[in-house]
């Protein structure tokens, strides 16, 4: 059965910190691997989806890589601002049975200290 | 172009109650997903549909039904309110066009079942 694990589930950082959020899976056999940003309130935005052929997505100050073998991906924020802070979840999309879903982490809670 | 809109925001039912979730998508997508989210346990996929008039069950399906008569409309219902549905929960579609698989988040509903 597939497992995302994300790692910490929280992070408090001084802006303008570079960081990185981790997130792991027990099955490689993906379709592909999402990022998605929730605000507390609020529904999820997606900011970067990686293709299982890919290795990295990119996008502004963003960049996801994904490697499918050791099941990992990471999340890459550059100098961080306050605006970042949030809950950064990631899923994947399993091959294989119901394909028509994605499996969530439980998230990593990001605060950027002004 | 309001993407995926749900409603209502918020609803306080008792048990044993009954009540629709409305979930709407302007963006002509297949696809249509229902979520809840609960704390420390992630999103999971409750029921799903590939198209007009199509549902099927996801990881958490029962004492919830589902109806897709229109493409752009995915509804969920509850017929019998109990407690353990005190939730959000999310509805998201995608299209199905090879080169776009994101799915597109609603901001959700919060319902608390007393």
């Amino acid at each position: 059965k597939q497992e995302v694990t994300q790692i910490p589930a929280a992070l408090s950082v001084p802006e303008g910190e570079n960081l990185v959020l981790n997130c792991s899976f027990t099955d490689s056999a993906i379709y592909n691997l999402q990022w998605f940003r929730q605000d507390p309130g609020k529904g999820l935005t997606s900011l970067l989806l990686i293709q299982s052929s890919q290795r990295e997505q990119t996008s502004g100050r963003l960049n996801a890589s994904l490697d499918k073998s050791s099941g990992r991906s990471t999340l890459y924020i550059a100098a961080s601002q306050p605006g970042d802070s949030a809950t950064y979840l990631c899923a994947v999309r399993p091959r294989g049975g119901a394909t028509n879903k994605l499996i969530f982490g439980t998230g990593t809670l990001l605060a950027v200290q002004p | 172009n309001a993407g995926v809109t749900q409603t209502p925001k918020f609803r306080v039912l008792k048990t044993g109650q009954s009540m629709t979730l409305l979930c709407a998508q302007d963006m002509n997508h297949e696809y249509m997903y229902w979520y809840r989210q609960d704390p420390g346990m992630g999103l999971r996929l409750i029921h799903y549909s590939v198209g007009e008039g199509t549902t099927a069950k996801g990881e958490v399906p029962d004492g919830y039904n589902v109806s897709r008569l229109k493409k752009q409309n995915f509804l969920l219902g509850l017929e019998s309110a109990a407690p353990s549905q005190t939730s959000v929960y999310f509805c998201a579609s995608r299209t199905t066009v090879r080169s776009s698989y994101e799915q597109y988040f609603g901001p959700g509903t919060r319902l608390t079942v007393t």
